[in-house]
């Protein structure tokens, strides 16, 4: 069965911390993996990584793919409350149509 | 604006009554589809479309139905709503069906529905 396993589930930090979010993955068929962010509402697209060991950056925000031990991480620096939400990785499988694993999420709270 | 739009946004019904949720989207892609999204399970495809006509199902379609007679639109029908449904519901879309060219989902805001 295709797994895509997210952790923390959970996560506190203050203002100004760095943040590593996991998503390790079992899968029969990988095309890429994606990250989004989901605040009160719709997911927003993050990143989406098919190569192994080439980072993908946006202003604070970057992530990571390792094909070969399967993970991925996604690191947030200098951590705002803006960034309090919860946080989907999903795997696309490599079918004839986008098929995605998604985990359960990583809530992340930013404390001012 | 690009966007993906559901309604309702918000519902709670009874038991057994049939209910329609609406989704459209206006950036002319090919594939649509929808999810539910429950607490400690994640985001799981209900069904998809590839294109005009052409659905099927995803990893949870028991209780629902679709149908994709134009484009732009993709509602998602619960012919017999029954408690276990109460979910919030996403529908999707993205340009290319075959997946890779992009890979992004474009999401709707979500739909809370409660069956009492």
């Amino acid at each position: 069965e295709d797994k895509v396993v997210q952790s923390p589930l959970s996560l506190v930090v203050h203002e100004g911390d760095t943040v590593t979010l996991n998503c390790s993955y079992e899968v029969t068929n990988f095309r890429s993996l994606l990250w989004y962010k989901q605040e009160k509402k719709a997911p927003t697209f993050l990143f989406m990584l098919t190569s192994s060991g080439i980072e993908k950056k946006s202003g604070r925000l970057s992530s990571i793919l390792d094909k070969k031990e399967l993970f991925s991480i996604l690191n947030i620096t200098a951590t705002q409350t803006g960034d309090s939400a919860i946080y989907l990785c999903a795997v696309e499988l490599n079918t004839g149509f986008q098929k995605l694993v998604f985990g359960t999420g990583t809530r992340l709270l930013v404390s001012p | 604006e690009a966007q993906v739009t559901q309604n309702p946004r918000y519902l709670i019904t009874v038991t057994g009554k049939k209910l329609t949720v609406t989704c459209s989207q206006n950036m002319n892609h090919e594939y649509m589809s929808w999810y539910r999204q429950d607490p400690g399970l994640g985001l799981r495809q209900i069904y998809y479309s590839m294109n005009v006509e052409v659905t099927d199902k995803g990893d949870v379609p028991e209780g629902y139905k679709v149908s994709r007679k134009e484009k732009r639109n993709f509602p998602l029908i619960l012919e017999s709503p029954s408690p276990n449904q109460t979910s919030l519901y996403f529908c999707a879309s993205s340009l290319a069906a075959s997946g890779g060219a992009g890979g992004e989902l474009f999401f709707g805001e979500g739909s809370r529905l409660t069956v009492l």
